[in-house]
C-alpha cells in the first residue's frame, strides 16, 4: 500500500536556524507529493508540491525536491521565523489513482526567538 | 485556488446526538472529500463525494455513521450520527482544483467537534 513517513516532532529551533523535516514515502505507482502546513487553530494550507521526479516545489522560502531514487521529499528552509511555527504534513497522491491523499503523521515545528 | 468555508467552525455536543457539518465552495468542483483529524494525529479520509452519486467510503467508515450529501457542485454536508466522545475530532472538507492528474486538494478551515 501507500504510506508516508515523517520525522518525529516536535522540532524546536531558534529563529534564523536551518530547517529540515524528513519525509519518505512508499507508493505502488507514481505519486505527486505535497507539503501542507497547519497553523495553530487553523485548517490545512498547501505549502508546496511536486508532481514528478526531480521537480522542486517552493513557496515562502520553503523548498522540497522529489527524489525518486531515495523516495524522499524532505522539506527545507534556510532561515526559519517564529511565524513558521506550525504542524507540517507530508502527503502523496497517486496520479489517476482515485485522488486520495495519504498523509504522514505530521511534524510540529516550534521556532523561538 | 478555491475558497472553502465550513459551518460550524466548532461545536460541543452531547453523546447520542448528531451534528451536520456544511462545506461551501465558491466555485464548481467535481470532487469533494471529507477528512477526520483526531487529536494530535494526522488526517484520515472518511469519504469522497461526487455530485449526483453516492459517496464512496473508506475502510472503517460507514454511511449510517457518516451520511454525506452532495446536492450540487458547490456544496456538501457530512453528518456525524449518534456521537460518542471518540468522535471528538476536527472534520475537514477538501476539494480538488486545477485540472487533470496534477490536481491539488485544498482544504476548508475545519470543524472542531467535542463530544461530551
Amino acid at each position: 500500500g501507500n504510506s508516508v513517513t515523517q520525522m518525529e516532532g516536535p522540532v524546536t529551533l531558534s529563529e534564523e536556524a536551518f530547517l529540515t523535516i524528513n519525509c519518505t514515502y512508499t507508493a505502488t505507482g507514481y505519486p505527486s507529493l505535497f507539503w501542507y502546513v497547519q497553523y495553530p487553530g487553523e485548517g490545512l494550507q498547501l505549502l508546496l508540491k511536486a508532481t514528478k521526479a526531480d521537480d522542486k516545489g517552493s513557496n515562502k522560502g520553503f523548498e522540497a525536491t522529489y527524489r525518486k531514487e531515495t523516495t524522499s521529499f524532505h522539506l527545507e528552509k534556510g532561515s526559519v521565523q517564529v511565524s513558521d511555527s506550525a504542524v507540517y504534513f507530508c502527503a502523496l497522491r497517486l496520479t489517476g489513482g482515485g485522488n486520495k491523499l495519504t498523509f504522514g503523521t505530521g511534524t510540529q515545528l516550534k521556532v523561538e526567538l | 485556488s478555491a475558497v472553502i468555508s465550513q459551518k460550524p467552525s466548532r461545536d460541543i455536543c452531547q453523546r447520542g446526538t448528531s451534528l451536520t457539518i456544511q462545506c461551501q465552495v465558491d466555485s464548481q468542483v467535481t470532487m469533494m472529500f471529507w477528512y477526520r483529524q483526531q487529536p494530535g494525529q494526522s488526517l484520515t479520509l472518511i469519504a469522497t463525494a461526487n455530485q449526483g452519486s453516492e459517496a464512496t467510503y473508506e475502510s472503517g467508515f460507514v454511511i449510517d455513521k457518516f451520511p454525506i450529501s452532495r446536492p450540487n457542485l458547490t456544496f456538501s454536508t457530512l453528518t456525524v450520527s449518534n456521537m460518542s466522545p471518540e468522535d471528538s475530532s476536527i472534520y475537514l472538507c477538501s476539494v480538488e482544483w486545477g485540472g487533470l492528474s496534477t490536481d491539488t486538494q485544498y482544504f476548508g478551515p475545519g470543524t472542531r467537534l467535542t463530544v461530551l
